[in-house]
């Protein structure tokens, strides 16, 4: 397996601009976790899902952000409108038991 | 929910020199523990775990404590090379199958 697998890698975006990242994670995990990452704030759970349903979106900050997982292979983080302070590094992980924890890359996000 | 504080943020150590990372929690009703490795620009990385029913796990080089009644474990690092220069994340786990990490450690190993 590939591990999961995150795009883009990179994105550099202006304020006001819609944000789409991507995460395949691995087969046969049945629980898929978006994380954000920055120096203030460290690794923030963002919101999780198992078999492909929301359980918990209580650490998405703002109306702003929403996440889907319309199959147990693809899952999106959208941010619209995106604003500067949303520049992070934002992390898909999967996991078979939602404990041990396989990360993606990440996508380096930029709101200029 | 589960609070983790970790310390030091920043360790600096000589090559060879022994390094200890430690962490406590809140929740009585946790009982899962692992360390991740995040070295820079990369993705955190699972090392070492540790449940509640067991004090001490090793793995060559790296061991893990865990002290329940007071609530804290630690990461124990021995014989320290400069590839173990990283940050290390605790965690721990709480009652909505999520995990709760700390705050991160930077660990610099000088040669």
């Amino acid at each position: 397996d590939a591990g999961v697998i995150q795009s883009p890698r990179h994105e550099v975006t202006e304020m006001g601009q819609e944000v789409t990242l991507r995460c395949k994670p691995i087969s046969g995990h049945d629980y898929l976790f978006w994380y954000r990452q920055t120096m203030m704030r460290g690794l923030e759970l963002l919101i999780y899902f198992n078999n492909n349903v929301p359980i918990d979106d209580s650490g998405m900050p703002e109306d702003r952000f929403s996440a889907k997982m319309p199959n147990a292979s693809f899952s999106t983080l959208k941010i619209q409108p995106s604003e500067p302070r949303d520049s992070a590094v934002y992390f898909c992980a999967s996991s078979f038991d939602s404990e041990k924890l396989f990360f993606g890359s990440g996508t380096q996000l930029s709101v200029l | 929910g589960e609070n983790v504080e970790q310390h030091p943020s920043t360790l600096s150590v000589q090559e060879g020199d022994s390094a200890v990372i430690k962490c406590t929690y809140s929740d009585s009703a946790s009982n899962y523990f692992p360390w991740y490795k995040q070295e820079l620009g990369k993705r955190p990385q699972l090392i070492i775990d540790i449940r509640s029913n067991v004090g001490e796990k090793k793995d060559q080089r790296i061991a893990v404590t865990l002290n329940k009644t007071a609530k804290h474990f630690s990461l124990h690092i021995t014989e320290t090379q400069p590839e173990d220069s990283a940050v290390y994340f605790c965690a721990a786990n709480s009652g909505y199958s999520t995990l709760t990490f700390g705050k991160g450690t930077m660990l610099l190993v000088s040669p």
